[in-house]
């Protein structure tokens, strides 16, 4: 299958600051990429989906400007939490589609903690 | 209604059994059916995914899928503690439609 690989896998950071996570699509040229949150014990919730060179699309109840989504390339998307609070902390994971599929495949994932 | 519903478990099977899950979906106009595993505190596995109504064999993995009745479901033969994960079925519309999960438990 293809990879996708993310960045950090975890990180720890104060409230108030900002936190820039990376997603890769490392065999595959990603049209569209995804950003979920997942909180323990849930399932996974769609933030974002974003098209290469687009404006990304938010779910409902998702604050874009908190949420700050940039897919410059067709391997590269980035989510910035900025401000981060502690509700903020959680796990966030990317997925990747390539064109003309409908196949979905996921990175590891990021554990944010805001302390 | 959820646009995808799965019994959210536990669902315990003995180590050799088959484990069979299962998953409704509400849009009759969906084509593309999904199953992910999930183990505790990792990012979801593409296991198979079906497009066509009928079976779908992978090792010791079946999908199973049925329009007329909007059900898609998920055999896995010879169970093996390595199994024991939360299964996520998905109908693509665009985005994924994702359910609950299934919690899976196999015992030895």
């Amino acid at each position: 299958g293809a990879v996708v690989s993310q960045h950090p896998s975890w990180v720890i950071c104060k409230s108030g600051t900002s936190v820039k996570i990376e997603c890769r699509s490392l065999d595959f040229q990603a049209t569209t990429m995804f950003w979920y949150r997942q909180f323990p014990k849930q399932s996974l919730m769609l933030m974002a989906t974003s098209n290469e060179g687009s404006k990304a699309t938010y779910e409902q109840g998702v604050e874009k400007d908190k949420f700050l989504i940039n897919h410059a390339s067709l391997t590269l998307s980035t989510l910035t939490v900025t401000s981060a609070h502690p509700e903020d902390s959680s796990f966030y994971i990317c997925s990747a589609r390539g064109d003309h599929s409908y196949e979905q495949y996921f990175g590891p994932g990021t554990r944010l903690t805001v302390t | 209604q959820k646009e995808v519903e799965q019994n959210s478990g536990p669902l315990s099977v003995p180590e050799g059994a088959i484990a069979s899950l299962n998953c409704t979906y509400s849009d009759r106009g969906s084509q593309s059916f999904f199953w992910y595993r999930q183990y505790s505190g990792k990012s979801p596995e593409l296991i198979m995914f079906i497009y066509s109504n009928g079976d779908k064999e992978d090792g010791r993995f079946t999908a199973q899928l049925n329009k007329a009745s909007q059900y898609v479901s998920l055999l896995i033969r010879d169970s093996q503690p390595s199994d024991s994960a939360t299964y996520l079925c998905a109908v693509a519309r665009g985005k994924l439609i994702f359910g609950q999960g299934t919690e899976l438990s196999v015992k030895p």
